[in-house]
């Protein structure tokens, strides 16, 4: 697609429920990341896909986080058992660059998780 | 100690006004720097990349100094639609791009 698209764009969830955040990524950009931003924060790193592979996940806040890309397409991020300080917004990123560093991002509008 | 801090902000200026965001990063041997631009309820979007040797693009100047990790932002003629959070990112070689906290700029009329 033209730009990276995430879905939901709005999640209210339980807390105890499990969410799963989707995010389609331009088409042939191999690098993908995942952020979580918090109200008035910057963008906090979770985890990295080169093609289907996850290279790093060093920012995953919990087990109850996980991250997926099977395909090297399409990323899945997983969080079991919400709870509230789960509450913020999911940013996907994708990059065309194959190598690390001079990576430039194109992000997603982002998924506003509300944990109640 | 965060790997990229910046200046807290917010910074309140007029029109017309010169303005200089700073950041320092942690890593020695990050490699890449941008600047992002992020506006209320948005998505970050690249607004450029520093080089070493220092760049400009119209309004906006970049400078690296590596010695000292350090990197900032000049706007001039700041205008309205300048008002914005300003994310200074750093890649840091391996597989992480990591945002500092960002700054808050209102340009007033």
């Amino acid at each position: 697609g033209a730009g990276v698209s995430q879905s939901p764009r709005y999640k209210v969830a339980k807390r105890g429920q499990d969410v799963a955040l989707r995010c389609d990524p331009i088409s042939g950009h191999v690098s993908l990341f995942w952020y979580q931003q918090a109200l008035g924060q910057g963008p906090e790193f979770l985890t990295y896909f080169q093609n289907e592979a996850q290279l790093d996940k060093s920012g995953l806040p919990s087990d109850r986080f996980f991250a997926e890309r099977p395909e090297g397409s399409v990323s899945t991020l997983k969080i079991q058992r919400t709870q509230q300080e789960d509450s913020a917004v999911y940013l996907c990123a994708s990059s065309r660059n194959y190598d690390s560093g001079a990576n430039v991002l194109t992000f997603g509008a982002g998924s506003r998780l509300t944990v109640l | 100690r965060k790997e990229v801090e910046q200046d807290p902000g917010p910074f309140n200026v007029p029109e017309g006004a010169t303005v200089a965001f700073n950041c320092t990063y942690s890593n020695s041997a990050s490699q890449s720097f941008f600047w992002y631009r992020q506006d209320c309820r948005k998505e970050p979007k690249l607004l450029m990349s520093v080089y070493s040797s220092g760049n400009e693009d119209g309004r906006f100047t970049a400078q690296l100094n590596r010695a000292s990790q350090y990197i900032s932002l000049l706007i001039r003629d700041s205008k309205l639609s300048d008002s914005a959070t300003y994310l200074c990112v750093v890649d840091t070689g391996g597989f992480k791009t990591i945002f500092g906290a960002g700054t808050r700029l209102f340009v007033k009329a």
